[in-house]
């Protein structure tokens, strides 16, 4: 199957920093991708789909100027939580949509102190 | 838009007996009904989906069946092994777009 992966996979950062993760499909092209947040025993919930060379589409509730996403590239799409709190600690999880299936990262931890 | 109940939230089951969870979904166009296992602290892994054109699937000893009727599908675990506890999750799309999960079923296998 389609490999994706995650850059980093655990972060810890100070409270008012920002906070880049990097989302890469490894051996296709994916003009969409994904990204979830999951808090500690809660379902994964969408955040917004990434579009290559187009905006982001934010779903209700997510701030577009607190997540800022940017899908640069066909293998490449990174989230940046900016001025970051403790309340945006999660599990944040990448997906790539490759022949109608959905492959996800591995997940990066966010811990904000 | 889509909504995707499951059930139940928790399962404890005896190494080699059967575990069914349940999932509805709300919106009639979905055709794509994937579930994962999520281990603590990893990605969800696909362990079986199933397509609209389909009413059953069966892949050793996980099957699932989908009623595109009443729109609702289950997923159906035999013998099972100490090793299948997780956490769960069904999710249901149109395909292309996102997946919307349903809130995750907590099964236990008890040896």
């Amino acid at each position: 199957g389609a490999v994706v992966s995650q850059h980093p996979s655990w972060v810890i950062c100070k409270s008012g920093t920002s906070v880049k993760i990097e989302c890469r499909s490894l051996d296709f092209q994916a003009t969409t991708m994904f990204w979830y947040r999951q808090f500690p025993k809660q379902s994964l919930m969408l955040m917004a789909t990434s579009n290559e060379g187009s905006k982001a589409t934010y779903e209700q509730g997510v701030e577009k100027d607190k997540f800022l996403i940017n899908h640069a590239s066909l293998t490449l799409s990174t989230l940046t939580v900016t001025s970051a709190h403790p309340e945006d600690s999660s599990f944040y999880i990448c997906s790539a949509d490759s022949a109608d299936e959905q492959f996800f990262g591995p997940g990066t931890r966010l811990t904000v102190l | 838009g889509e909504n995707v109940e499951q059930h139940p939230s928790t399962l404890s089951v005896q190494e080699g007996d059967s575990a069914v969870i349940k999932c509805t979904y709300s919106d009639s166009a979905s055709n794509y009904f994937p579930w994962y296992k999520q281990e603590l602290g990893k990605r969800p892994q696909l362990i079986i989906d199933i397509r609209s054109n389909v009413g059953e699937k069966k892949d050793q000893r996980i099957a699932v069946t989908l009623n595109k009727t009443a729109k609702h599908f289950s997923l159906h675990i035999t013998e099972t092994q100490p090793e299948d506890s997780a956490v769960y999750f069904c999710a249901a799309s149109q395909g292309n777009t996102p997946l919307v999960f349903g809130k995750g079923t907590r099964l236990s296998v008890i040896a």
